[in-house]
């Protein structure tokens, strides 16, 4: 059982470039998340899916778009990569959007822009 | 006030030891209540869930204050392989934005 999967683990990138990040788990959770983090930051909400076919702004949207394709996948990506975008990227999901039950993270996505 | 605040640490204890980390959060419509752990550069891993009568796994008690907004987590008889950053995380009851992250106490367990 894979839970979270995300890719890539590792990219650097230009400034002003493009990319997707993926993510897919096979749990069946109704709803999933984007993080990044950064230090001293803790995890900041960038974009979360509450159920399949919607996507909604978190705390630090901007720079990003999202994607939910299916139950399973929901990709973020960075139209024109800045610096300042640098960061660790996780994926969560959990089984409904309310709290009550926790949330199940990938490994994530090392991200430098230089 | 901070919606979840955690003293950062680093708590430095030598193995064997027992260390408690205290959490404390502002939204009293909170329902939900959990522990994570995050070592080095990895992801947060669920640690524990933090029920009202609190409650116990193994070294690990997690206790809950509603009328203080406080949350504790225990760890008795620490090992090496306990060092890593302990998250305390809230509900919000807001869908999407349903848990907040504490940034977390970092805890060094010594042989």
């Amino acid at each position: 059982n894979a839970g979270v999967t995300q890719t890539p683990k590792f990219q650097v990138l230009k400034t002003g470039q493009s990319m997707t990040l993926q993510c897919a788990q096979d749990m069946n959770h109704n709803s999933m998340y984007w993080y990044r983090q950064d230090p001293g930051m803790g995890l900041r909400l960038i974009y979360y899916s509450a159920s399949e076919g919607t996507t909604d702004k978190g705390e630090v949207p901007n720079g990003y778009n999202v994607s939910r394709l299916n139950k399973r996948e929901f990709s973020l990506r960075l139209e024109s990569a800045a610096p300042s975008q640098t960061s660790v990227y996780f994926c969560a999901s959990s089984d409904g959007p309310w709290g009550n039950q926790p949330q199940h993270f990938g490994d994530g996505t090392r991200l430098s822009i230089l | 006030r901070k919606e979840v605040e955690q003293d950062p640490g680093p708590f430095n204890v030598p193995e064997g030891a027992t260390v408690a980390f205290n959490c404390t959060y502002s939204n009293s419509a909170s329902q939900s209540f959990f522990w994570y752990r995050q070592d080095c550069r990895k992801e947060p891993k669920l640690l524990m869930s933090v029920y009202s009568s609190g409650n116990e796994d193994g070294r690990f008690t997690a206790q809950l204050n509603r009328a203080s907004q406080y949350i504790s987590l225990l760890i008795r008889d620490s090992k090496l392989s306990d060092s890593a950053t302990y998250l305390c995380v809230v509900n919000t009851n807001q869908a999407g934005t349903a848990l907040i992250f504490g940034k977390g106490t970092t805890l060094s367990v010594s042989s």
